[in-house]
């Protein structure tokens, strides 16, 4: 248990749904993190926010939507995705960035099927 | 970008020692060196950070030498739930927001 819970755990969607992930820190971060991680590949940072700010977008396409209400709290929200969407999507927290010796805590993943 | 080379996997025995380097050439001065393991389906788990010299905590030990252009995580006697892939990270903060780099990790599998 890291601190950094993830609803749901497993999600299958059709092409033309829209579905929404959510994150949740109980550790009194600022910074909150979505990646991707997709078969066979590297974990890929998506998105970064600190105190609710959005300061990183990694060229995520647009049908991936975040949303940071609170320090606590991050959503991905998803929309007309595509098979090749389908991957593990962590969310980690750390106290706030820039920080480069502030460590990440990562949430156990949803696990996003698109058929 | 620094980006940081690991070897694809490694096998070990229960009970020994496992030691596995990371080259990170074009690291800069400003940048920390931190060690993830994750094991399937699950999200990475820290074990270490250092910058420089040697850092130790309860499960490792991290050995990091003066140019820093390189690091070795050393697990002390391996067992089979050390199964798992171990990211060697550098970060890079040249944007304003820190971000890991994650490779490919090492695999390192653990043998009775």
């Amino acid at each position: 248990e890291t601190g950094v819970t993830q609803t749901p755990r497993h999600l299958v969607m059709g092409m033309t749904n829209k579905k929404s992930l959510k994150c949740e820190q109980h550790l009194g971060h600022n910074a909150m993190y979505w990646y991707k991680q997709s078969a066979k590949k590297p974990l890929e940072l998506m998105f970064v926010y600190n105190f609710k700010e959005q300061t990183e977008n990694n060229s995520v396409p647009s049908r991936f939507s975040p949303e940071c209400p609170n320090s606590s709290h991050l959503f991905l929200h998803l929309h007309t995705l595509q098979p090749e969407d389908s991957a593990l999507y962590l969310c980690a927290s750390s106290p706030q960035n820039p920080g480069g010796d502030y460590e990440q805590y990562f949430g156990p993943g949803t696990r996003l099927t698109v058929t | 970008l620094a980006k940081t080379t690991q070897p694809i996997s490694m096998d070990s025995y229960e009970g020994q020692e496992v030691n596995i380097t990371c080259s990170h050439n074009n690291i800069a001065t400003n940048d920390y060196i931190t060690w993830y393991q994750q094991f399937p389906s699950q999200g990475p788990r820290f074990i270490i950070q250092g910058y420089k010299t040697k850092v130790t905590n309860e499960v490792a030990s991290l050995f990091i030498p003066a140019d820093r252009k390189s690091s070795t995580l050393s697990l002390p006697r391996v067992s089979l739930s050390d199964t798992a892939v171990y990211y060697c990270l550098v970060g890079d903060g040249t944007s304003g927001t820190y971000k890991y780099i994650f490779g490919t990790g090492t695999r390192l599998k653990v043998l009775a």
